[in-house]
């Protein structure tokens, strides 16, 4: 009964490196989503997915790209980390109608 | 547009004392309506959502919320607040499809002895 997983918890970049976020689900949910959190200003829609095969830009999806090749997966990659991408990112999933949130991955771009 | 507004950034109650957390919206279509929690270095809690039918709705943690649609509002109030309730809260509205939800940028509850 795990829910939502995000790894890693905790990341340092540096300007220029890239990486990916991972995040698992193991309800079956169809939906998927991943926000960034920064403070005073709520979350933001980054990207979502309705299903495997199947990505939509949200809110705030410069600098970011998903995929969704399985309906458990959906990673987040950052291919030219920049410091405005410091920030908490929480992946999310969604059967009908309310969210469950991973625990965040909290990323800083030095 | 649609949009939330949580008018009040950072609110302090004693415990025990009763609790109401200000959220209105803006939204073209039927509002789907939701209240979370999240405590720090957590991820968010669903507490409780509207959807249809009577406008109180009961959630978890014995907190409740009154969609007044004439008001564009949806504020969640607690009767007697307990230490543990210490956190952000966050209104979020959406569309029936649940595609995308729209959060409002949170109110810090903190509850002194």
């Amino acid at each position: 009964n795990a829910g939502v997983t995000q790894t890693p918890k905790f990341r340092i970049l540096k300007i220029g490196q890239s990486m990916t976020l991972q995040c698992t689900q193991d309800m079956n949910h169809n939906y998927m989503y991943w926000y960034r959190q920064d403070p005073g200003m709520g979350l933001k829609l980054i990207y979502y997915s309705v299903g495997a095969g199947i990505t939509d830009k949200g809110e705030v999806p410069n600098g970011y790209n998903v995929s969704r090749s399985t309906t458990e997966d959906f990673p987040l990659r950052l291919e030219l980390a920049a410091p405005s991408q410091t920030s908490v990112y929480f992946c999310a999933s969604s059967y009908y109608y309310g969210y469950t949130f991973g625990s965040g991955t909290r990323l800083t771009v030095v | 547009a649609q949009s939330v507004t949580q008018p009040d950034i950072h609110i302090t109650v004693s415990e025990g004392a009763s609790l109401e957390l200000r959220c209105n919206y803006s939204y073209g279509a039927t509002p789907y309506l939701f209240w979370y929690v999240q405590s720090p270095g957590q991820g968010l809690q669903l507490l409780l959502k509207y959807f249809s039918g009577d406008t109180l709705v009961q959630g978890i943690k014995g907190f409740e919320a009154e969609f007044k649609r004439s008001q564009s509002s949806f504020n969640l109030r607690k009767p007697s607040v307990h230490w543990s309730d210490a956190a952000e809260y966050f209104c979020a509205v959406g569309a029936d499809t649940g595609n995308q939800f729209y959060f409002g940028t949170g109110t810090s509850l903190t509850v002194i002895p």
